[in-house]
């Protein structure tokens, strides 16, 4: 069955370092993959998104990576900042009409 | 523009209680959707609409309705509640493109006793 899979565990990183957070999935051939951002209490807000034949997409201070061999994306913040504290979500779109969504992995930057 | 609007905030329903979730958008998105939020599950699918009158179902629909009589409005309905329907219920639009990036509202949460 598809599955999309990140980190459950809490990253904790120092302010002002780059932070990674990995989106793994399996049984999948997207041709979107999307980062979110979740404050507690908040619906997800859009961030980023790549497509299946882009290896790399940048926005301010974010990179996201998406290797389909792998397939894996990596979601980098740079100049990590107290203000980038929240879960993390990627999402998954074959150009159909569902977007699965991964479990979210929680960044906590301290200053 | 409000964007995406639900109402209520919290609910508290008993077992076997029915009660509509509310959901308008003002963007004239086409695609509209409902997801339900659970520790360690993530965002799940359950219903979604492609534009007025056209719905589906997503990964978890049962013991859901859905309806779309306009393209502004999308409410979902719970005909007889149970707990395991306790959650947050997120609702999104989206213009009807590939990727489907979702904008979402600021959730519902649902405690069924």
């Amino acid at each position: 069955s598809q599955k999309i899979e990140q980190n459950s565990e809490a990253l904790n990183i120092q302010e002002g370092k780059t932070a990674t957070l990995t989106c793994n999935y399996t049984n999948y051939s997207p041709a979107y993959l999307q980062w979110y951002r979740q404050d507690p209490g908040r619906g997800p807000v859009f961030l980023l998104l790549i497509r299946e034949n882009e290896k790399e997409k940048r926005k301010e201070r974010l990179k996201v990576t998406f290797d389909t061999t792998l397939k894996q994306s990596l979601f980098h913040i740079t100049a990590s900042q107290p203000a980038d504290s929240a879960t993390y979500l990627c999402a998954l779109n074959n150009a159909g009409n569902m977007l699965t969504f991964g479990g979210g992995t929680r960044l906590m930057v301290k200053p | 523009n409000a964007g995406v609007t639900q109402t209520p905030k919290f609910q508290v329903l008993k077992t076997g209680q029915s009660m509509t979730l509310q959901c308008a958008q003002d963007m004239n998105h086409e695609y509209m959707s409902w997801y339900r939020q659970d520790p360690g599950m993530g965002l799940r699918l359950i219903h979604y609409s492609v534009g007025a009158g056209i719905t589906d179902q997503g990964e978890v629909p049962n013991g859901y309705n859905v309806s779309r009589s306009t393209t502004e409005d999308f409410p979902l309905r719970l005909l007889s509640a149970a707990p395991s329907q306790t959650s947050v219920y997120f609702c999104a639009s989206s213009l009807v493109d590939p990727s489907r990036t979702q904008y979402f509202g600021p959730g519902t949460r649902l405690t069924v006793l």
